[in-house]
C-alpha cells in the first residue's frame, strides 16, 4: 500500500513568486486536505478536496488555491508569496468513509522558504 | 483564534514511568478528538482518538481521557519508552475540519 507522497520536499522562493506543491494520496483515499504548519505551531487547515471539489476551507486568503484530479492526487498553489508563507505544507488523505472517523494519513510535507 | 491549546511545549519523563500530555479546547461542538505523533522529518501519524460521547478510550499503552465539562483532553502513556520521544499534537474535529494544538515535545529518558 503506497502512502501519501509530496513533492518537492524543500524549495526556496522569493516574495511575489508563485508556487505549486503536489500530493499523491494514499491508495483508495478520495479526500485530500492541505495544512500549513509554521515553525512552533500546529498544522492549520487550508482546505479539503473531495471528488475534485473544494469541500471546506480554513481562514486562508484566495491566493491559496487547489485542485484535485480524477486519480485523487492534488495540488496546492500559492500566488504572490509573502514572507509569512514560509512553513511546512502537509497533505493528508482520508478513506472513502470520510475523515470524521478521525484518521488522516499525512505525507512528509513540503518545506517552503520565502526570501 | 486557537480553539485547541497545548500549554506545555515540552515534557521529560523517565523510561517506564507514566507520561501525561494535556490539551484544552474551547468549542463544545467538536465531534471527535485525536492525538497524533510526529517524528522529525516525517508527517504526523495517528495515535488514538475518542468520540465526544465517550470519556475514555484505551489502546495498549495509550489511553485518552475526555472531560467535557472542563473541555480537557489528556493522553496517558504507560509505561513510557524511549521510542515514544516525539512531538504530540492533539486535534479536534468539527464537520470535516481538523483543529490542531501547537504540540508537546515528549522526551523519554532511558
Amino acid at each position: 500500500e503506497t502512502g501519501v507522497t509530496q513533492s518537492p520536499t524543500h524549495l526556496i522562493k522569493t516574495r511575489g513568486q508563485q508556487v505549486t506543491l503536489r500530493c499523491s494520496s494514499q491508495s483508495g483515499h478520495n479526500t485530500v486536505s492541505w495544512y500549513q504548519q509554521a515553525l512552533g505551531q500546529g498544522p492549520q487547515f487550508i482546505f479539503q478536496y473531495y471528488r475534485e471539489e473544494e469541500n471546506g476551507r480554513g481562514n486562508f486568503p484566495p491566493r491559496f488555491s487547489g485542485l484535485q484530479f480524477p486519480n485523487y492526487s492534488s495540488e496546492l498553489n500559492v500566488n504572490a508569496l509573502e514572507l509569512d508563507d514560509s512553513a511546512l505544507y502537509l497533505c493528508a488523505s482520508s478513506p472513502p468513509q470520510g475523515p470524521n472517523t478521525g484518521e488522516l494519513f499525512f505525507g512528509e510535507g513540503s518545506r517552503l522558504t520565502v526570501l | 483564534d486557537q480553539q485547541v491549546k497545548q500549554n506545555s511545549p515540552s515534557l521529560s519523563v523517565q523510561e517506564g514511568r507514566i507520561s501525561i500530555l494535556n490539551c484544552d479546547y474551547t468549542n463544545s461542538m467538536f465531534d471527535y478528538f485525536l492525538w497524533y505523533k510526529k517524528y522529525p522529518a516525517e508527517g504526523p501519524t495517528f495515535l488514538i482518538s475518542i468520540s465526544s460521547i465517550k470519556d475514555k478510550n484505551e489502546d495498549g499503552r495509550f489511553t485518552v481521557f475526555l472531560n467535557k465539562s472542563a473541555k480537557h483532553l489528556s493522553l496517558h502513556i504507560v509505561p513510557s519508552q524511549p521510542g515514544d520521544s516525539a512531538v504530540y499534537f492533539c486535534a479536534a474535529i468539527k464537520g470535516n475540519q481538523f483543529y490542531f494544538g501547537t504540540g508537546t515535545s515528549l522526551t523519554v529518558i532511558p
